[in-house]
């Protein structure tokens, strides 16, 4: 079975500044997706960012990257430019053969002036 | 576009009886919905997977007959807490896909919003 961690219960930055939020994951499938998904107060799912495994490029979305390490099944987000409206619980999930999304725990991030 | 909804938000319900909660897909057709539960600052925990117009997929520990799931349309899936106890009290979030081409390369769901259900 697949299994995400996310070893950060709670990270703080401040604004402006640059966080990384940690992902490891294990798998024995060469197929997969990984995925980075904000859940703020409103509970409200939000895609952040997504990246296929056969790609080695990491993948970037505006202020937000990733540091995908596939043979260290690593996945690390980093948010530059930090902003308030950035302070959520963010999830890493992973998707492979079975199509089903596994999560991790959650790192609550906040953000300060 | 890929809009998910929940009805409703929120329900607050008396022990023993039972809840219904919908999920529907309001622009495109999802071939796939998924039920999970999360607790307070806990993660999701998927419950069961639904194709439409087969029966549901529960994992492990799920008890298929307290939470009832139809996927009876192609934009529509829903599921029942029967006898609802506290123990219930939860949040449920439905996600959809479209294997017909958004999000579909990338097996991405598209989630609800959510409803929170209480037990009294």
């Amino acid at each position: 079975a697949q299994t995400v961690t996310q070893s950060q219960p709670e990270m703080s930055v401040q604004e402006a500044e640059t966080v990384t939020l940690s992902c490891t994951y294990d798998t024995s499938e060469s197929d997969y997706y990984l995925f980075w998904y904000k859940q703020p107060p409103s509970r409200q799912m939000i895609l952040v960012i997504r990246q296929e495994a056969y790609k080695q490029q990491n993948a970037t979305e505006n202020r937000f990257s990733v540091n995908f390490q596939k043979a260290a099944k690593s996945f690390s987000l980093k948010i530059s430019d930090s902003q308030l409206g950035d302070a959520a619980m963010y999830f890493c999930a992973y998707t492979g053969t079975a199509s089903k999304l596994t999560f991790g725990t959650g790192t609550r991030l906040q953000v300060t002036l | 576009g890929a809009v998910v909804s929940q009805h409703p938000s929120w329900v607050i319900c008396k022990s023993g009886t039972s809840v219904k909660i919908e999920c529907r897909s309001l622009d495109f057709q999802a071939t796939t919905m998924f039920w999970y539960r999360q607790f307070p600052k806990q993660s999701l925990m998927l419950m069961a997977t639904s194709n439409e117009g087969s029966k549901a997929t529960y994992e492990q520990g799920v008890e298929k007959d307290k939470f009832l799931i139809n996927h009876a349309s192609l934009t529509l899936s829903t599921l029942t807490v029967t006898s609802a106890h506290p123990e219930d009290s939860s949040f449920y979030i439905c996600s959809a896909r479209d294997f017909s081409g958004r999000g579909g390369s990338y097996n991405e769901q598209f989630f609800g919003p959510g409803t929170r259900l209480t037990v009294l």
